[in-house]
């Protein structure tokens, strides 16, 4: 079965480094996601992505953050400048079709740790 | 899409007893549901989604049943298994460009050997 694919599955990264997170959704669907999961919270939105643009955004997605699908198969998620309330488990998502009575499919994540 | 929450955040049954996660939402505009699944260390897992055109779905192991009236829905696994043990979310998808999911904190479902 088709799976969305994300590298690396941990990242440890300095305080005040860039970091990108790369995802690899489903072959042939359309929306793209990211979202995180602090330690212990619920999982929360940070960005849609339709048609090569930003469809919507949380306030969490500050400008910070930035996310790019540079060929016909990546969707990256960059954070500038990281912080350490930026660790948090990060997770991608696709959904097939423009109907939204469809649902997101999810990779299991990059755990994301800034020390 | 705007309030999804739970009742219950930790459920504990014996193995081959049924499970029920329950679920509340606000939004009664709301017409599409989905259940997610999340084991530990990993992403939230699709396992069955549901219309508001249908007060009840099945799938393997699992149904889900849908009450319009009261903004309620349920998910049913059948003799329960120690591989279900996970955090359960129920979600559904805003009705906006983006269409994202709003998740609910989960309920903990632990499976007694």
């Amino acid at each position: 079965e088709p799976e969305v694919t994300q590298t690396p599955s941990h990242q440890v990264t300095q305080m005040g480094q860039e970091v990108i997170l790369r995802c690899v959704p489903i072959s042939n669907h359309l929306y793209f996601y990211w979202y995180r999961q602090i330690l212990g919270q619920k999982v929360e939105f940070l960005v849609s992505f339709y048609n090569n643009e930003i469809s919507e955004k949380s306030e969490i997605f500050d400008d910070q953050f930035s996310v790019e699908r540079p060929d016909g198969s990546n969707f990256t998620l960059k954070i500038r400048s990281t912080k350490l309330e930026d660790s948090a488990m990060y997770f991608c998502a696709s959904r097939g079709t423009v109907s939204r009575n469809q649902p997101q499919h999810f990779g299991d994540g990059t755990r994301l740790s800034i020390l | 899409g705007e309030s999804v929450g739970l009742h219950l955040p930790t459920l504990s049954v014996q193995e081959g007893d049924n499970s029920i996660i329950n679920c509340a939402y606000s939004n009664s505009a709301s017409d599409y549901f989905i259940w997610y699944k999340q084991e530990s260390g990993k992403g939230p897992q699709f396992i069955i989604d549901i219309r508001s055109n249908m007060d009840k779905r099945q799938g393997q192991r699992v149904t889900v049943l849908l009450n319009k009236t009261v903004k309620h829905l349920s998910l049913q696994i059948a003799a329960t298994q120690p591989g279900d043990s996970a955090v359960y979310f129920c979600a559904d998808p805003h009705n906006n460009a983006g269409n994202m999911l709003t998740f609910g904190g989960g309920t903990r479902l632990m499976v007694k050997p």
